[in-house]
């Protein structure tokens, strides 16, 4: 079985401050990927990231950064000086080893205000 | 290169009609996804194609079929639309699940289908 859990429901910040989105997750593999995607007002769903179970190197590109930590089972995601295009819907998703099915979070709202 | 595309983008179902959704991908890919979306429940997948000429149940099945046509196109059909079934759906391929950065999945821009 596998579980992704987004517990901020919605984050509300105003532009330039940075903001961590979290992500724990649940499986039983050793292997394991973990993505992230943005779905803005327009309702697509762009690729962020995929990560695997044996890279713990974190990721810089640009303004996001992520977090991938095994100890504690989370994949955070942060976004520095927020702006107000990057308010979107942002979703954690998971896929172990030995399924074709991944698993997505509920979501976390980003609000960036002016 | 158009990616992933759907059609339509929106409908509106009587309790009990029919329809299907169609989906295409042209990025050569061999796996293709159907899921729903709703308020608060993320995405849930409904059916999935690994390959051309098979296609397996997901998280929500219940009231839909699929048909994978060819490689390129892989479509949903809601035999009998309950409001339950109001919802987005999304399509999205990859080119191999599995297989390292060849899983990445991408998206088509949703179908958003209200049943009254």
């Amino acid at each position: 079985a596998q579980k992704v859990t987004q517990a901020q429901t919605e984050i509300s910040v105003v532009e330039k401050e940075d903001v961590t989105l979290d992500c724990v997750y649940e499986t039983r593999d050793t292997t394991y990927y973990l993505f992230w995607y943005k779905q803005p007002p327009s309702g697509e769903l762009v690729f962020l990231i995929r990560r695997n179970s044996f890279d713990e190197q974190n990721e810089i590109s640009g303004r996001y950064s992520w977090n991938f930590q095994k100890s504690t089972s989370s994949f955070n995601f942060t976004i520095t000086a927020s702006q107000v295009v990057d308010s979107a819907v942002y979703f954690c998703a998971l896929r172990s080893g030995g399924s074709y099915i991944p698993t997505f979070g509920r979501g976390t709202s980003l609000i960036v205000h002016p | 290169n158009a990616g992933v595309t759907q059609t339509p983008k929106f409908q509106v179902l009587k309790t009990g009609q029919s329809m299907t959704l169609q989906c295409a991908q042209d990025m050569n890919h061999n796996s293709m996804y159907w899921y729903r979306q709703d308020p608060g429940m993320g995405l849930r997948l409904i059916y999935y194609s690994a390959s051309e000429g098979t296609t397996d149940k997901g998280e929500v099945p219940n009231g839909y079929n699929v048909s994978r046509l060819n490689k390129r196109e892989f479509s949903l059909r809601l035999e009998s639309a309950a409001p339950s079934q109001t919802s987005v759906y999304f399509c999205a391929s990859s080119e191999a699940p599995g297989q390292g950065a060849r899983e990445t999945q991408y998206f088509g821009p949703g179908t958003r289908l209200l049943v009254l």
